[in-house]
């Protein structure tokens, strides 16, 4: 399988649940993303990590959680969430890290409702 | 703070003709300017993209235009067609942050 995969593709989930969002990159990229698509809104970044290294934190609630274990897989960790947190969750890469001025290639995306 | 203004909101046109998207940036650090198409339920694509030492870049009937002393930057699609119907979000990036356009939802009518 090539290009950007994202499991689940559709989550419902109660306030007060625990669950992992995943990312996967098979393009032999080292810098992964996750954006936050909502409705009438521009995307928003909100985490960047460059060969498992954070470097970027967008001032994004400490509910969630990511975590780069490798290059190629990403995971969010979401706990106790709030409705306005239903939206779509992109996960995207970048071939190097050298700031915002590479193409980037986008997964499917997770659809996310909060209950 | 930085933001991006993309206009317009909603674009329809017919079949064969041509369609422009404008964005707006604020951020003189801004330096690369991509373009994204993202169909509906589907994950968003490059289109195309354009370096602040560049004015124009084009890729059959896409082309890309940037004015760096006005801030701002164009795409156009000339003989459009069916499939180019989608939202089309414009992003303005550089070292430090990248700032996205709210979206323009194309319609082409056939």
């Amino acid at each position: 399988e090539t290009g950007v995969t994202q499991t689940p593709r559709h989550l419902v989930m109660g306030m007060t649940n625990k669950k992992s969002l995943k990312c996967e990159q098979h393009l032999g990229h080292n810098a992964m993303y996750w954006y936050k698509q909502s409705a009438k809104k521009p995307l928003e970044l909100m985490f960047v990590y460059s060969l498992e290294e954070r470097v970027e934190n967008n001032s994004v609630p400490s509910r969630f959680s990511p975590e780069c274990p490798n290059s190629s897989h990403l995971f969010l960790h979401l706990h106790t969430l709030q409705p306005e947190d239903s939206a779509l969750y992109l996960c995207a890469s970048s071939q190097d890290w050298g700031g915002f001025n590479q193409p980037q290639h986008f997964g499917d995306g997770t659809r996310l409702s909060i209950l | 703070g930085e933001n991006v203004e993309q206009h317009p909101s909603t674009l329809s046109v017919q079949e064969g003709d041509s369609a422009v998207i404008k964005c707006t940036y604020s951020d003189s650090a801004s330096n690369y300017f991509p373009w994204y198409k993202q169909e509906l339920g589907k994950r968003p694509q490059l289109i195309i993209d354009i370096r602040s030492n560049v004015g124009e870049k084009k890729d059959q009937r896409i082309a890309v235009t940037l004015n760096k002393t006005a801030k701002h930057f164009s795409l156009h699609i000339t003989e459009t067609q069916p499939e180019d119907s989608a939202v089309y979000f414009c992003a303005a990036g550089g070292y430090q942050k990248v700032t996205f356009g709210i979206g323009t939802k194309l319609q082409v009518i056939p």
